[in-house]
């Protein structure tokens, strides 16, 4: 079956612009969540969404959204973006609400200039 | 709110050494525990997850971990390491109290000389 699909891979984006990450989950898998990931905080929890509403949500600022649809794929928002949004987004997907059986996506590279 | 500690920021073994990554959590509750693995240039894969019963957990690849309760320890061991080992290996607990969350360990770089 497909993995987690993410998209684009990469972004280079300029400060100040806003971006629009996408995730589509395993087929059958409702819950969405994603991660930032850099070298100097490592692997951080930014939400996550079952059923087209988010549960639960990490310590980042309000300019970073998201939301999921119906068919459960998920979009992660960043707006006025600062040089240390520059980082790699993980998308995780799972069956139910709980972190038994998360699969990873790629992830996204994005670099702010 | 709960943290990990790996110490070992980056390991460098022979093959066919014996590896054991240390994991240390600091949660105060129930914990259900995980080890992923990142070969370079991939993505994040389950090794292991450890919920309940039996405190040594078995994985793929040959790894396993012991649950330490009174230790708050989760110790990542191979036996013997093959080149193909060389990866990220990162370390994160969920707290049963925020199921949908898992916070993860700083990762450790194992590097496998052949």
């Amino acid at each position: 079956k497909a993995g987690v699909t993410q998209t684009p891979r990469y972004l280079i984006k300029t400060r100040g612009q806003q971006v629009t990450l996408s995730c589509s989950p395993i087929s059958g898998h409702r819950s969405v969540s994603w991660y930032q990931q850099t070298p100097g905080q490592g692997l951080q929890f930014l939400f996550e969404y079952f059923s087209e509403t988010q549960r639960n949500k990490g310590n980042f600022p309000g300019r970073f959204s998201g939301r999921q649809f119906s068919n459960s794929r998920s979009e992660m928002n960043v707006s006025t973006l600062e040089l240390g949004d520059s980082a790699l987004y993980l998308c995780a997907s799972s069956l139910a609400p709980t972190a038994e059986g998360y699969t990873f996506g790629s992830g996204t590279r994005l670099t702010v200039v | 709110a709960q943290s990990v500690s790996q110490h070992n920021h980056h390991v460098i073994l022979s093959e066919a050494a014996s590896l054991e990554l240390g994991c240390n959590y600091s949660y105060g509750g129930t914990v259900n525990l995980f080890w992923y693995v990142q070969y370079p240039g991939q993505h994040l894969q389950l090794l292991l997850k450890y919920f309940s019963g039996d405190p040594l957990v078995k994985g793929i690849k040959g790894f396993e971990a012991e649950f330490i309760k009174s230790k708050f320890s989760f110790n990542l061991r191979k036996p013997s390491v093959q080149w193909s080992d060389t990866a990220e290996y990162f370390c994160a607990v969920n707290a049963r109290s925020s199921a949908r969350q898992l916070t993860f360990g700083s990762g450790t770089q194992l590097t496998v000389l052949p």
